[in-house]
């Protein structure tokens, strides 16, 4: 059954070291999404995907930030110069629709930590 | 900026119990969605509504979007240890696809 995988699961990193998380959508689904969510939390909207381009990337805390998604399916959150407020809990979630009640699903998160 | 304040933030009740969870804006949604999380792993959707004043049941979960669809309850009757984890309301305005997350309630179903 595929669903959203991201990878990798857990990733620590120092104190300004450049960092790539990526996520594998579900097959078909145009919409595209990524979360930072902190612990006990509802996850903070960073970015969202139709097909290639972002559709909106207001969510985006800042320029080391940057996502991308070239072929319309998987897609690389990038941040650059990490610092120690960025640890958290990062997401993944696709959609079929273009709709805004459209189902999400999501990816079980990659685990940031910079130490 | 649409925020959705979700309460309480902290449940813990014994087996058996009813409990409600309350999602509150500000704002005008289209529609509303809730999710629930366990830990280590994503969101799973439970339910959506679209329509003012809607209310939809999924077994001993009843959900109700307001009448202006500003803010959505969450019932849960009998609650069983299965039921732990965090619950989360998520609002859509109009056909933009944002989705803009509550703040969150993690509910604890002690046997």
């Amino acid at each position: 059954g595929a669903g959203v995988s991201q990878t990798p699961s857990n990733k620590v990193t120092e104190k300004g070291k450049y960092v790539e998380l990526r996520c594998d959508p579900i097959s078909g689904h145009t919409a595209l999404y990524w979360y930072r969510q902190s612990l006990g939390q509802g996850p903070e909207f960073l970015i969202y995907f139709q097909g290639t381009g972002a559709a909106d990337d207001s969510g985006l805390p800042n320029d080391r930030f940057f996502a991308v998604r070239p072929e319309g399916s998987v897609s690389t959150l990038k941040i650059q110069r990490t610092e120690r407020g960025d640890s958290a809990v990062y997401l993944c979630a696709s959609s079929f629709g273009t709709s805004g009640s459209a189902e999400q699903f999501f990816g079980p998160g990659t685990r940031l930590t910079v130490l | 900026t649409q925020l959705l304040e979700q309460s309480p933030q902290f449940l813990s009740i014994q087996e058996g119990e009813n409990l409600t969870v309350y999602c509150n804006s500000s704002s005008v949604f289209s529609s509303l969605q809730w999710y629930r999380q366990e830990p280590g792993e994503g969101p799973v959707l439970l339910v959506t509504v679209v329509t003012g004043g809607e209310v939809k049941k999924l077994k001993r979960l009843t959900f109700q979007f307001g009448d202006a669809r500003k803010d959505s309850s969450l019932h849960i009757t009998a609650a069983q240890p299965g039921d732990t984890g965090l619950y989360l309301c998520a609002g859509a305005a109009g056909g933009y696809q944002k989705v803009t997350f509550g703040t969150g309630t993690k509910l604890q179903v002690i046997p």
